[in-house]
């Protein structure tokens, strides 16, 4: 069955410091991949989309790489703050886009 | 200004119930979902509609009845309520394109606890 994992245990990082968070799939073939921000009590936050064809794309501090060989994706916060601390979700979408998978999400800490 | 909304927050009832959750969003998008997200954090999909039509039902039970007035509105009817369906139910929307499924904007949830 298709399966997202993401790093299960919260990453805990200072202030200033690069936060890389990991997303790795199985028996999927997704045409896109997307990165969501939740906050406790909230609705997911929509951040970056990559397609199947796109190897890397940056907004901001934000940057997604996608590698379709290794199912993988990595999720980079430069310079991170503690107003970035949150569960961030990776998601996985077909072709019609209206079946979108997630994975648990990885809590991330940021320090100051 | 609120872009996708649900009603009500907070929802505590009693097995064998029937509920109801309503979703509102204000954006002209066409799609919109219902997600199911359990104490393990794990976002599933319930419904997928587009333009009021049914696209994915991900083999809900058939005690979830999806229903959609028009475009802007998806509600979910849950019929003879379990421990089991205890949960934050997220309704999303998405705007038109060749993957509507690109950028979805999720509502606040509601918090439905089964007692």
């Amino acid at each position: 069955s298709q399966k997202i994992e993401q790093n299960s245990e919260a990453l805990n990082i200072q202030e200033g410091k690069t936060a890389t968070l990991t997303c790795n799939y199985t028996n999927y073939s997704p045409a896109y991949l997307q990165w969501y921000r939740q906050d406790p009590g909230r609705g997911p936050v929509f951040l970056l989309l990559i397609r199947e064809n796109e190897k890397e794309k940056r907004k901001e501090r934000l940057k997604v790489t996608f590698d379709t060989t290794l199912k993988q994706s990595l999720f980079h916060i430069t310079a991170s703050q503690p107003a970035d601390s949150a569960t961030y979700l990776c998601a996985l979408s077909d072709t019609g886009g209206f079946k979108t998978i997630f994975g648990a999400g990885t809590r991330l800490f940021v320090k100051a | 200004d609120t872009a996708v909304s649900q009603t009500p927050k907070y929802l505590v009832t009693q097995m064998g119930n029937d509920k109801s959750i309503k979703c509102e969003q204000n954006l002209g998008h066409d799609t919109m979902y219902w997600y199911k997200q359990d104490s393990k954090k794990f976002l599933k999909i319930m419904f997928s509609y587009n333009n009021k039509e049914l696209i994915i039902n991900e083999t809900v039970p058939n005690r979830f009845s999806p229903k959609s007035p028009d475009k802007a509105h998806l509600n979910l009817h849950i019929n003879s309520l379990e421990l089991g369906d205890s949960a934050v139910y997220f309704c999303a929307s998405s705007p038109p394109g060749t993957n509507p499924g690109e950028t979805q904007y999720f509502g606040p949830g509601t918090r439905l606890l089964v007692l």
